[in-house]
């Protein structure tokens, strides 16, 4: 079936420039959430939705990162005035209700890999 | 709040040999505890979890991992492994949501490079 879909798959862009990030999740999960993965780094947590709410977006490094997610389903991650900093895989993962933990792992896109010039 | 370290950022083996990828977690309540797996220009994927029960938990692949809670560990293990097994290895931990949030929190990564 089909998997966390993630567009554009890769993204340059000229500093200072807003860029767009788009995900979408497995039908009917609930759960969506926001990764970065830079080199040497690991994952890095952004942002995580419930259905259309944010309970948690303490990850997101600052005020010129933001996300949205409407209809429960397709999500967008916004960079405003990017900064070469920014560069890196961004990647969505989607869980099947709360609680992914119990009975379905995190399921994550291919990500996009942004590089800021 | 908690965090993952991976103590080892690149294990290089011979084909055929043992594997221990080491994980130590740190937290101040029950967790959760996961090893993902991505594969080269490949998105991750679940290699196996632990939720509670055994320590000792079974994976894909034949790898598996082992919770010492006193040690607050989680490493990962194989007993001989194949060069398909090169890829980067990710632990991770999640607070069950006691936190407020359900968000995993992963470790830096280990690749592990398997040579012939």
């Amino acid at each position: 079936g089909a998997g966390v879909s993630q567009s554009p798959s890769n993204k340059v862009t000229e500093k200072g420039k807003d860029v767009e990030l788009r995900c979408d999740p497995i039908s009917g999960h609930t759960a969506l959430y926001w990764y970065r993965q830079s080199l040497g780094q690991g994952l890095e947590f952004l942002i995580y939705f419930q259905g259309n709410s944010a309970p948690d977006k303490s990850g997101l490094p600052s005020d010129r990162f933001s996300a949205e997610r409407t209809g429960g389903s397709v999500s967008t991650l916004t960079i405003q005035r990017t900064q070469q900093e920014d560069s890196a895989v961004y990647l969505c993962a989607s869980s099947p209700s709360r609680g992914f933990s119990y009975n379905s792992p995190l399921h994550f896109g291919n990500g996009t890999r942004l590089t800021v010039t | 709040a908690q965090s993952v370290t991976q103590l080892d950022s690149q294990v290089p083996v011979f084909e055929e040999a043992p594997v221990e990828l080491r994980c130590n977690y740190s937290s101040s309540v029950s967790v959760y505890l996961f090893w993902y797996v991505q594969y080269p220009n490949q998105g991750l994927q679940l290699l196996l979890k632990y939720l509670s029960g055994s320590t000792l938990v079974k994976g894909i692949n034949g790898f598996e991992a082992e919770f010492n809670k006193s040690q607050t560990s989680f490493h990962l293990r194989k007993p001989s492994v194949h060069i398909s097994d090169t890829a980067e290895y990710f632990c991770a931990v999640s607070d069950r949501g006691q936190g407020g949030s359900e968000k995993l929190v992963f470790g830096k990564g280990t690749k592990l490079t398997v040579n012939p």
